[in-house]
């Protein structure tokens, strides 16, 4: 199975600060990698599917990039509502495997 | 707008059988990859298997023995057994839809999650 890292595991971060996750897979995956948000006590939610593309409805302050076995989330201005655990997503390969989880707090 | 929503038993014997349902809403289930996920309080998500339309499934392997999913087009509903379980296997069970044609690959609609835990 393809394994899946996050880094860092946590931050804390500021209203309208920069934030970058990176995830990183063991083996490549061309480009099949998303991003979901969960919030306590509810499901996750797809932001970003194909390494880049913006889920429908998701905000523009979300971008992703990267392709083989490295990739990044970027929150370009942190809201609110941003604060939360943020998972990567291999589908490239069965078994599909998420990475470990970053939790975004506030600092 | 499809919904999804998980429905069972929430608490389990060790030893016997999880058995969960998925209802299907404002779409059919005769499409797209019908998948199972859990996540243990406190960690991480785990993919568990799907059910696509045809009949096809495919489990993860560390759970591969133990898990049967199927479906009843007729309720729209699709369904996940999970035999012989442990306290290892509390955790909340999320069903989700998986698109899998290119580019698309994701898991866009998902239930609220069920929990669901092992104790005597």
């Amino acid at each position: 199975a393809i394994q899946m890292t996050q880094s860092p595991s946590s931050l804390s971060a500021s209203v309208g600060d920069r934030v970058t996750i990176t995830c990183r897979a063991s083996q490549g995956i061309k480009n099949d990698l998303g991003w979901y948000q969960q919030k306590p006590g509810q499901a996750p939610k797809l932001l970003i599917y194909g390494a880049s593309s913006l889920q429908s409805g998701v905000p523009s302050r979300f971008s992703g990039r990267g392709s083989g076995t490295d990739f990044t989330l970027t929150i370009s201005s942190l809201q609110p509502e941003d604060f939360a655990t943020y998972y990567c997503l291999q589908d490239y390969s069965y078994p599909l495997t998420f990475g470990p989880g970053t939790k975004v707090d506030i600092k | 707008q499809v919904q999804l929503q998980e429905s069972g038993p929430g608490l389990v014997k060790p030893s016997e059988t999880l058995s969960l349902t998925c209802t299907v809403s404002g779409g059919s289930i005769s499409t797209y990859y019908w998948t199972w996920i859990r996540q243990p309080p406190g960690k991480g998500l785990e993919w568990i298997g799907y059910f696509y339309y045809t009949g096809n499934t495919n489990y993860n392997p560390s759970l591969n023995s133990r898990v049967t999913m199927s479906a009843d087009t007729s309720k729209n509903q699709f369904s996940l057994r999970l035999s012989s379980v442990t306290a290892a296997d509390t955790a909340v069970y999320y069903c989700a839809r998986r698109i899998a044609v290119r580019p698309i690959y994701a898991f866009d609609i998902w239930g609220r999650g069920t929990m669901v835990t092992v104790s005597s």
